[in-house]
């Protein structure tokens, strides 16, 4: 059963820093996965999406990366901002079986201090 | 629609009342999919539809718990008898592929159900 770990579970970081969060798996058979950005009381925004075949995304000051063989994945921020604060969601798509469903970790929340 | 969207945003439900959560997904996505956000944690997936047929729905926590979406578009998650425990933001996602897909997801704003 693929699980989906994520860590810290909360991180307060000054503005300006660069910050790494980890998301980790346990069933390296995945299709892809995306980091998703979640704000209080709101649905979830797509971030980035990893292809199983990718190394990494890039996306302004966001960078994903992925290593499917080890489990992992990093989200990269850099230069931080007080807007930056929000939960910060990665979720995998299991290889396989007739659901596209996501499974989710349980998050990182992010706190960006002005 | 531009978005998916979601109604109520919020619903106040006494512990043994049924409620019905809508969804109105992205025009032409054909599969949807229904999670469940406990609070402090992520979501959970709770059951999935390929145009009108629901072709999961293993992860739904009881008989109590129905969806459908009789047309290909709009959906409901309906729950009888609500508990406490039923609780939670209830969010809803599209998608425009199929089957094993590349393409990633785009989630509701979420209704938040608290049962009192």
């Amino acid at each position: 059963k693929q699980e989906v770990t994520q860590i810290p579970a909360a991180l307060s970081v000054p503005e300006g820093e660069n910050l790494v969060l980890n998301c980790s798996f346990t069933d390296s058979a995945i299709y892809n996965l995306q980091w998703f950005r979640q704000d209080p009381g709101k649905g979830l925004t797509s971030l980035l999406l990893i292809q199983s075949s990718q190394r990494e995304q890039t996306s302004g000051r966001l960078n994903a990366s992925l290593d499917k063989s080890s489990g992992r994945s990093t989200l990269y921020i850099a230069a931080s901002q007080p807007g930056d604060s929000a939960t910060y969601l990665c979720a995998v798509r299991n290889y396989g079986g007739a659901t596209n469903k996501l499974i989710f970790g349980t998050g990182t929340l992010l706190a960006v201090q002005p | 629609g531009a978005g998916v969207s979601q109604s109520p945003r919020y619903k106040v439900a006494k512990r043994g009342q049924d409620v019905a959560l809508r969804c109105d997904p992205i025009s032409g996505h054909v599969s949807l999919f229904w999670y469940q956000q406990a609070l402090g944690q992520g979501p959970e997936f709770l059951t999935y539809f390929q145009n009108e047929a629901q072709l999961d729905k293993s992860g739904l926590p009881s008989d109590r718990f129905f969806a459908e979406r009789p047309e290909g578009s709009v959906s409901t998650l309906k729950i009888q008898r609500t508990q406490q425990e039923d609780s939670a933001v209830y969010l809803c996602a599209s998608s425009l592929g199929r089957g094993r897909g590349r393409g990633g997801y785009t989630f509701g704003s979420g209704t938040r159900l608290t049962v009192v």
